[in-house]
């Protein structure tokens, strides 16, 4: 069974925030919320993870409501270099012994 | 964060023959995983590579069409044997990136059978 919804698409003006959402209403109190992006032709690019704290870094920001059922990836001033699929991926732990196991994801266009 | 030079980057190969691909880590890692990434679809785990043991597989994925080796803690390789139309797709080798929680991936191996 699947562990996160996320919408298939979506469309972006360039220089305008996007806000990837993510539903992950079973998730578990020990697993965490990844993001990943695969740019066309390329391998997944990890983005950013969080327990249960908002968190931001250089590439973008990951806001988790309280209940932890849904997360909300924002890309503040997105790029048309930001096009591609993005993946909400819930895990157990922030080991290296356990895998990441991809859902369908979100393609997200930006527009100029 | 680990750097992974995967190769070939691409391939064109016969119905029935075998691809070996290669993952090489620019720092040890405990575990090494691979993926298939069907035309247009998401990425499947194959199985989970530990060196000095056998790699676990994922269902639907057996050994003697996808060997796994794992000599040491920086290179692996895939083997996709007894090739058929059906197994072209691109297939990635990903580690643990220490450090940020996240996880490296490989280029890829754009393997198309014929």
């Amino acid at each position: 069974d699947a562990k996160t919804t996320q919408p298939p698409s979506m469309d972006c003006a360039e220089g305008r925030a996007a806000n990837l959402p993510c539903n992950h209403s079973t998730i578990s109190g020990n697993e965490y919320v990844y993001w990943y992006r695969q740019i066309h032709s390329q391998g997944p690019q990890y983005i950013i993870h969080g327990l249960k704290n908002n968190e931001t870094n250089e590439m973008a920001s990951l806001i988790i409501t309280e209940d932890r059922k849904s997360s909300t990836l924002i890309l503040p001033h997105a790029t048309l270099r930001d096009t591609a699929v993005y993946y909400c991926i819930v895990r157990e732990g922030i080991g290296n012994n356990n895998d990441m196991r991809f859902g369908a994801g979100t393609r997200l266009t930006v527009k100029p | 964060s680990a750097v992974i030079s995967q190769k070939p980057s691409r391939d064109i190969c016969q119905r029935g023959t075998s691809l070996t691909i290669q993952c090489q880590v620019d720092s040890q890692v405990t575990m090494m995983f691979w993926y298939r990434q069907q035309p247009g679809q998401s990425l499947t785990l194959i199985a989970t590579a530990n060196q000095g043991s056998e790699a676990t597989y994922e269902s639907g994925f057996v050994i003697d069409k996808f060997p796994i080796s794992r000599p040491n803690l920086t290179f692996s390789t895939l083997t996709v044997s007894n090739m058929s139309p059906e197994d072209s797709s691109i297939y990635l080798c990903s580690v643990h990136q220490q450090g940020s929680g996240g996880y490296t991936f490989g280029s890829g191996t754009r393997l198309t059978v014929v």
